[in-house]
């Protein structure tokens, strides 16, 4: 297990386009999460996952984004006909609460550039 | 409504001089407070949690509760020590939302 990771590490996609990043947690980690970053900014909170109930949902998260984690493993965040201001670096974490992992381990992160 | 304030954008210091970054919450529970960092080309780690009562790197970290701050402190900085640093807060161990300030950048100047 290398830690999180996260695929693509880096993707440009035209105003309108739709993308999908993945994540793979740390096998062991129950829970997931993902955030958004942008410049200047410390990461702020989208969704999270408990296995593969998605147990809260950022109001800044809009109609546009999705998230699964359809068998409690790996986890998807798709972004439907994308805007430039969803330019940002998208931070994937995990984390095990009842096994005493509970700080979040981060992924590297996929950086998204809309033109 | 949690929130996280790191009052400084920036921190230049010298080697060997003490540093402290500063974080204030507002939160009216008991929160659990994180320090993360991220060192250059390098994925965002935790450094030390309230919790723990841990010195990680010569770091240490007080929550005042009376303040409600957890400033980070460190008394002879380290050339090594310059990254980005984010304060965090949960609101209990088994809580799911970790909420961040915005970041210190701190520079230590040899």
């Amino acid at each position: 297990d290398t830690g999180v990771s996260q695929n693509p590490r880096h993707k440009i996609t035209k105003r309108g386009q739709n993308v999908t990043f993945r994540c793979d947690p740390i096998s062991e980690h129950n829970r997931l999460y993902w955030y958004r970053q942008t410049l200047g900014q410390g990461p702020e909170f989208l969704t999270y996952f408990q296995n593969e109930a998605q147990l809260e949902k950022s109001r800044l998260l809009s109609d546009r984004f999705s998230a699964e984690r359809p068998k409690g493993s790996f986890s998807t965040l798709e972004i439907q006909r994308t805007e430039q201001g969803d330019s940002a670096m998208y931070l994937c974490a995990s984390n095990s609460p009842r096994s005493g992992a509970n700080v979040l381990t981060f992924g590297a992160g996929s950086r998204l550039t809309v033109l | 409504a949690q929130r996280v304030t790191q009052p400084e954008k920036l921190l230049s210091v010298f080697k060997g001089a003490p540093v402290e970054l500063k974080c204030n919450y507002s939160y009216s529970g008991s929160p659990e407070l994180f320090w993360y960092v991220q060192y250059s080309r390098q994925r965002l780690q935790l450094l030390l949690r309230h919790i723990s009562r841990e010195s990680i790197k010569g770091f240490t970290a007080d929550l005042n509760k009376g303040e409600t701050s957890f400033h980070l402190k460190k008394p002879f900085a380290q050339e090594e020590d310059s990254a980005m640093y984010y304060c965090a807060l949960r609101p209990g161990t088994n809580a799911g939302k970790s909420t961040f300030g915005d970041g210190t950048t701190l520079t230590v100047k040899p």
